[in-house]
């Protein structure tokens, strides 16, 4: 079954970097995963796609302090210089054939 | 730019029914699977329902199956979602989501629309 893990929270303080993990079940260990964010009163936004060997692509107008990377069946999502609008959900999510698509549990990131 | 605007949410009561619409622009619509995804007060996001970009093959989560129709018009540029039978647990805000050439990766997200069930 494919199952996507995530930590519930996460805190960064300003200006400071913080990485997110994305845990993948091992079956779908191989699998790249996409990374949303979520900020309250807004629709999700697209971060970027992190394939199994690092390679991320991003979307339209994702800042640069924002990267993906990769490391077995994790995926991860590093943001820099950590700016107070970074606060807000960060999800996870894949595609599995019969299943479709997945999404993680989310973490939520507080800037303190 | 891509847009995606959901309409149709609003106040239902148990076992009714509602039609979401989400009006697409800014990309060539019918190369696209769009899809719908929600979100419950207080919970994660939940994919619901996608439709193949020809609108002939619809695929949906186990806990809708049954009782939500996705659909497309794609002379419009429309998606469609037609909630039925609904319960409780329902109750939640509906985004419309396009998805990416490659299938696997949602790329484009509307604000979404705030269904409630309740009597």
């Amino acid at each position: 079954q494919l199952v996507l893990t995530q930590s519930p929270s996460a805190s960064a303080s300003l200006g400071a970097s913080v990485k997110l993990t994305c845990t993948l079940s091992s079956r779908h260990g191989g699998d790249a995963i996409a990374w949303h964010q979520h900020q309250p009163e807004k629709g999700p936004r697209f971060l970027m796609k992190v394939n199994s060997d690092g390679s991320h692509t991003k979307g339209d107008g994702i800042p640069d302090r924002f990267s993906g990377s990769s490391s077995g069946t994790e995926r991860y999502l590093t943001i820099s210089r950590v700016q107070s609008d970074d606060e807000a959900d960060y999800y996870c999510q894949t595609w599995a054939a019969g299943v479709r698509w997945v999404f993680g549990g989310g973490t939520r990131l507080t800037v303190l | 730019e891509v847009q995606l605007l959901e309409s149709g949410g609003g106040l239902v009561q148990p076992g009714g029914s509602l039609r979401l619409s989400c009006a697409a622009s800014g990309f060539t619509f019918t190369d696209h699977v769009m899809t719908w995804v929600r979100q419950a007060p207080g919970k994660g996001l939940e994919w619901v329902a996608g439709i193949s970009g020809g609108g002939g093959s619809a695929t949906y989560a186990d806990s809708v199956k049954g009782r939500f129709d996705v659909s497309r018009d794609n002379s419009k540029n429309t998606a469609n979602l037609q909630l039925h039978n609904v319960r409780g647990e329902d109750t939640a805000t509906y985004f419309c989501v396009r998805v990416s050439g490659t299938v696997t990766t949602f790329d484009s997200w509307g604000r979404g629309t705030l269904v409630i069930v309740s009597s």
